[in-house]
């Protein structure tokens, strides 16, 4: 079936612009995931959701980030003011909620921030 | 908070075997898992360890030490294509919940030579 899917791959913005990542979970995961990545870096922890609802929003660094998942499927990453520091591969990921529960990862959107 | 520490770099040639070492320290251990990345590719997952012990999976094992806060990969019989970066994650409980954020290391990069 069809894995977690990002659009769009590659966003190159300016400093100051206001920037919205999109992401697909496989059909029928209730968890949703958002990290960042950078090079050479492991991904590092934004905000989870179970269903609509934030779980645990406290790896989004400013509120500058949000994050919102209004029918419990695509969520939407939204930066405002950009700065040259957001600039990062990132990732979404997804999971059952059930078993080992594994994340399963999309390809990522690479982030430049010029 | 976590500490994930995990080798930078690890080099072996094809055929050989290769372990990997992962030490962490976490408030709320729900499992460990490693994930294998590609470069510019997204993390897919490998294996998961939430009791002491060995999991066998083809050519790849993983070993959990939780009183050690201790986990090693183990990669038998080297192929030219398994030279990426391979990620230590450590699942937390998250907020009263049994989901969780995963908590990474670096990644440990593998070059596999002829």
């Amino acid at each position: 079936g069809a894995g977690v899917s990002q659009t769009p791959s590659n966003k190159v913005t300016e400093k100051g612009k206001y920037v919205e990542l999109r992401c697909d979970p496989i059909s029928g995961h209730t968890a949703l995931y958002w990290y960042r990545q950078s090079l050479g870096q492991g991904p590092e922890f934004l905000i989870y959701f179970q269903g609509t609802g934030a779980a645990d929003d406290s790896g989004l660094p400013n509120d500058r980030f949000f994050a919102v998942r209004p029918e419990g499927s695509v969520s939407t990453l939204k930066i405002q003011r950009t700065e040259r520091g957001d600039s990062a591969v990132y990732l979404c990921a997804s999971s059952s909620g059930a078993g080992v529960d594994e994340q399963f990862f999309g390809p990522g959107t690479r982030l430049t921030v010029l | 908070g976590q500490n994930i520490d995990q080798p930078t770099e690890m080099t072996a040639t094809e055929g050989a075997i290769v372990q990997i070492n992962c030490t962490y320290q976490t408030s709320g251990f729900n499992g460990l898992f490693w994930y294998q990345q590609h470069a510019g590719e997204a993390p897919t997952f490998l294996s998961y360890n939430v009791l002491d012990g060995l999991e066998e999976k083809g050519r790849f094992s993983s070993f959990l030490s939780r009183s050690k806060g201790y986990s090693y990969l183990l990669l038998k019989e080297l192929q030219m294509k398994d030279s990426a970066s391979y990620l230590c994650a450590v699942r937390d409980h998250g907020r009263g919940s049994t989901l969780g954020r995963l908590y990474f290391g670096r990644g440990t990069q593998l070059t596999v030579w002829p």
